[in-house]
């Protein structure tokens, strides 16, 4: 079974200031990973993934992960944030390989301070 | 690419009648689409994983009556809310498996509220 813990259900920083979202996993094989962000009322945007290859993972936005495997975590950092980073962001799981379904943690809202 | 395409955006719809949501494959064939519900200001529910041209599996819990199915080609699958009521109102959001490049993409999603 895989699940996923986003550890700060609120995480509020200045514009300029590092983000960190945390999230650590369980799943009884390597998993794959995944970090979305969702701004209100729209769809899911992908931000990065890690697949088993290289376990720090560069993002779009400037946004990047490290995947460690003795820690189960794959926390999401920022040097510095932009007030249009506000938003939801969800921490997710899924099987290896193929289409497998995704398992999504319970999200951790970013707000940026001015 | 890997455009996902939902429709509508959102939807009103009176109780008792059913409302049908498509999610649409624009650029990529999509053997594999996955629906989810949000309720506000919580994470997404896988609902069913739709498989085009077999049945949808649903999650436990989720009625298959209730919220039927449909993945009658590569790039179409449909939602269809029978009977709604007032407790079926969510954000409904889709999302396609990408041939040759492991990864999902997620339709912008529909909002629907029952009255």
């Amino acid at each position: 079974a895989q699940s996923v813990t986003q550890l700060d259900s609120h995480v509020s920083v200045s514009e300029g200031t590092p983000v960190l979202l945390r999230c650590n996993y369980s799943s009884s094989y390597s998993p794959s990973l995944f970090w979305y962000v969702q701004h209100p009322n729209k769809g899911l945007q992908l931000l990065l993934k890690y697949t088993s290859a290289a376990t720090l993972v560069k993002g779009i936005n400037g946004f990047e992960a490290e995947f460690k495997k003795s820690e189960t975590s794959f926390h999401l950092t920022k040097p510095s944030a932009h007030m249009s980073d506000a938003a939801e962001y969800f921490c997710v799981v899924s099987a290896p390989g193929g289409y497998n379904k995704l398992i999504f943690g319970a999200g951790t809202r970013l707000a940026v301070h001015p | 690419g890997a455009v996902v395409s939902q429709h509508p955006s959102w939807v009103i719809c009176k109780s008792g009648t059913s409302v049908k949501i498509e999610c649409r494959s624009l650029d990529f064939q999509a053997t594999t689409m996955f629906w989810y519900r949000q309720f506000p200001k919580q994470s997404l529910m896988l609902m069913a994983t739709s498989n085009e041209g077999s049945k949808a599996t649903y999650e436990q819990g989720v009625e298959k009556d209730k919220f039927l199915i449909n993945h009658a080609s590569l790039t179409l699958s449909t939602l269809t809310v029978t009977s709604a009521h007032p407790e079926d109102s969510s954000f409904y959001i889709c999302s396609a498996g990408v041939q040759g490049n492991y990864g999902y993409t997620f339709g912008s999603g529909t909002r629907l509220t029952v009255v």
